[in-house]
């Protein structure tokens, strides 16, 4: 059973260029998430969605970031008009389902996509 | 969800059993802990949770205090592999909306030493 796939792993953006990051959750999760590392600094939830709706966007900064999670293929994290401050490391998560016992609840990451703005 | 403390950091010698500890003193009845590592740069890699009972599995086992106010997780064999940012965290079993997000706080960084 594959894991959470990101992609890519590493992207290079100038400043006001657009940024697309790609998650597929591992098989049969319905549910993902999406955290930033700044350098140097601990992991900061940014948003939660199920199928086709955002349950969670409460660590979204404002403006520039979106996210989604179609019926079909991956969810996207986009950033447009990337600034350097953007430059971090993003991490995907997943998990089966909410409810229940805390085992339902397991998020399950993958490699994550470092961000580099120059 | 509740608030843990974790010391920023620990040494364990290779083979030996790494003790973490966690406080999480403001615990609620329905809060599980959670224990989440990070390898240098990879990707949080879950390794345990339990409620009130102690848990074990294949990578660790986790003792939690009979009050729920604090809890251990052990590494019964620790390798330099096992070198990392441990992450202790408190949360909501179930349910919708902001209870499911992670809450990572600073964590304790290991050092598995030769």
């Amino acid at each position: 059973n594959a894991g959470v796939m990101q992609n890519p792993r590493h992207l290079v953006r100038r400043r006001g260029q657009e940024a697309r990051l790609r998650c597929s959750p591992m098989k049969g999760h319905s549910h993902v998430y999406w955290y930033r590392q700044l350098p140097e600094e601990g992991l900061k939830f940014m948003v939660y969605l199920q199928k086709e709706n955002i349950i969670d966007e409460s660590g979204m900064p404002k403006e520039r970031f979106s996210a989604e999670f179609p019926k079909e293929g991956p969810s996207i994290l986009r950033i447009q008009q990337v600034v350097r401050g953007d430059s971090a490391a993003y991490f995907c998560a997943s998990s089966p389902l909410l409810g229940g016992s805390g085992t339902k609840n397991i998020q399950y990451f993958g490699a994550g996509t470092r961000l580099s703005v120059l | 969800d509740a608030k843990t403390t974790q010391p920023p950091s620990m040494d364990c010698a290779e083979g030996r059993a790494a003790n973490l500890p966690c406080n999480h003193s403001t615990i609620s009845g329905n809060e599980y802990v959670y224990w989440y590592r990070q390898i240098h740069s990879q990707g949080p890699q879950y390794i345990i949770h339990g409620l009130k009972n102690n848990e074990t599995n294949e990578m660790a086992s986790l003792i939690i205090t009979e009050d729920r106010k604090s809890s251990t997780l052990i590494l019964p064999h620790a390798t330099l592999r096992d070198t990392a940012v441990y992450y202790c965290i408190v949360r909501v079993g179930g349910g919708t909306g902001t209870a499911s997000k992670l809450t990572f706080g600073t964590g304790t960084r290991l050092q598995v030493t030769l």
